[in-house]
């Protein structure tokens, strides 16, 4: 009953390397989102997509950038992976207009050394 | 900027009381309303969307909306100690942000103790 796929539950990579979060959804979901999650900061969006080879930046792009090549697949790509990278990556997607809400993936949990 | 607001809490409540949480939000455009729980190292889960002024409950759930006043509220009855969590509230954008994003708060933190 998975829906929202993410690749990697933990990921360690070290610092300068580029790192690939991938998401799948099997729900036809035409808008798909990547979140980071932090203590004390929420969730913030970093990028959102509305349509295959669509994307728009949300509040905290820089540093990342991502992919949509398919409509079930979303790719979020450190370039140069840094220690504040660190986090909980959250994927998520619904149908548009989002009417019922997001459905989230597993997460993955990120550490850079 | 659109703005959701929880109280950060710890709400600590004991078990079988009612647990209220409550969150305002500025954007009066906004057309649709979500709680999402999230457990400690698990990713957001949907448990109760409202749309319209009122009640809507969902077995112990029940979601509450005033537009008027902006604000959405939860409340947990008969809470148990599997409803420690954290809890988000969320709405949806209104035109000025195309309908498909959802503003989330930073969440309020339930603990049930027994």
């Amino acid at each position: 009953d998975v829906k929202v796929t993410q690749s990697s539950r933990y990921l360690v990579k070290r610092t300068g390397e580029k790192v690939f979060l991938e998401c799948v959804q099997d729900m036809d979901h035409e808008n798909m989102f990547w979140y980071r999650q932090d203590p004390g900061l929420g969730l913030r969006l970093i990028y959102f997509s509305y349509d295959v080879k669509m994307k728009e930046k949300g509040d905290i792009p820089e540093g990342y950038s991502v992919s949509r090549e398919k409509k079930e697949r979303f790719s979020l790509i450190l370039e140069s992976a840094s220690t504040n990278q660190t986090s909980m990556y959250l994927c998520a997607s619904s149908s548009s207009p989002t009417s019922y809400g997001y459905t989230f993936g597993s997460g993955t949990r990120l550490t850079v050394v | 900027q659109k703005e959701v607001e929880q109280n950060s809490g710890p709400l600590s409540v004991p078990e079988g009381a009612i647990a209220s949480l409550n969150c305002t939000y500025s954007d009066r455009g906004s057309q649709s309303f979500f709680w999402y729980r999230q457990y400690s190292g698990k990713s957001p889960e949907l448990i109760m969307f409202i749309y319209s002024n009122g009640d809507k409950e969902d077995g112990r759930f029940t979601a509450q909306l005033n537009k008027a006043s902006q604000y959405v509220s939860l409340l947990i009855r008969d809470s148990q100690p599997s409803d420690s969590a954290t809890y988000l509230c969320a709405t949806r954008a209104g035109v000025s942000g195309g309908y498909n994003k959802l503003i989330f708060g930073a969440g309020t933190r339930l603990a049930v103790h027994p």
